[in-house]
């Protein structure tokens, strides 16, 4: 599975959009790019996946570049509730390869009041 | 419906004893991942099981087995415990037939060894 690279940390204030970078110069054709969200003591939730262009849902955007290289996730209007670390993952989850997600350090992000 | 669980929440052991986790996966789901996720660090995969068998393993050593039973649930078994074995220790369910849908994770067993 490639190797993803994103900021340590990330601080930002109620109400201001969130964007979160994430490097995957390896990608292969077949990788998506799946983004989860974890607090302490919680496992991971997912949050969004997507293979090109631009994906939304109720919580979140993804945004990916023609080469795919990188990714960013877009956290809109964030809350002190969305203070927690999001790790990003490239891979194929086909049913021939369900199992083994490599997580990184992932992006401790702070949001403040 | 409920999602991934499991037990117990926290354990406490010493050095040397063998622990047992339990892990119950999201309805209609029928493979079960274990991570392991020490303090400050990501989750790290441990291995998988699909139909009563291990399907694909991480750098772990053999003191780590798991077992999964016929209603798909499983268990994550470690002997030998050393402090380094203190992590949490996450449940993820998926249903092996659906290419790339997310793995659902359990809130994990904080195991903390004296």
């Amino acid at each position: 599975l490639a190797k993803t690279t994103q900021p340590i940390s990330m601080d930002s204030y109620e109400g201001q959009e969130v964007n979160i970078t994430c490097s995957h110069n390896n990608i292969a054709t077949n990788d998506y790019i799946t983004w989860y969200q974890q607090f302490p003591s919680q496992g991971p939730r997912f949050i969004i996946q997507g293979y090109k262009t631009k994906v939304t849902n109720e919580v979140a955007s993804l945004f990916i570049p023609a080469d795919r290289k990188s990714s960013t996730l877009s956290l809109p209007r964030v809350s002190l509730s969305d203070t927690a670390v999001y790790y990003c993952l490239v891979g194929y989850h086909g049913s021939s390869n369900t199992g083994k997600l490599i997580f990184g350090q992932g992006t401790t992000l702070q949001v403040k009041p | 419906d409920a999602g991934v669980t499991q037990s117990p929440t926290h354990l406490i052991k010493t050095r040397g004893q063998q622990v047992t986790l339990r892990c119950s996966p999201k309805s209609g789901h029928d493979t079960v991942s274990w991570y392991q996720q020490a303090l400050g660090q990501g989750p790290q995969f441990i291995f998988q099981y699909y139909e009563e068998e291990e399907r694909q393993r991480g750098n772990f050593p053999d003191r780590f087995s798991g077992h999964q039973f016929p209603n798909y649930s499983s268990e994550l078994n470690v002997n030998a415990l050393l402090l380094g074995d203190s992590a949490l220790y996450l449940c993820a369910s998926s249903f092996q037939g659906a290419n790339n849908q997310p793995q659902h994770f359990g809130d994990g067993t904080r195991l903390s060894i004296l």
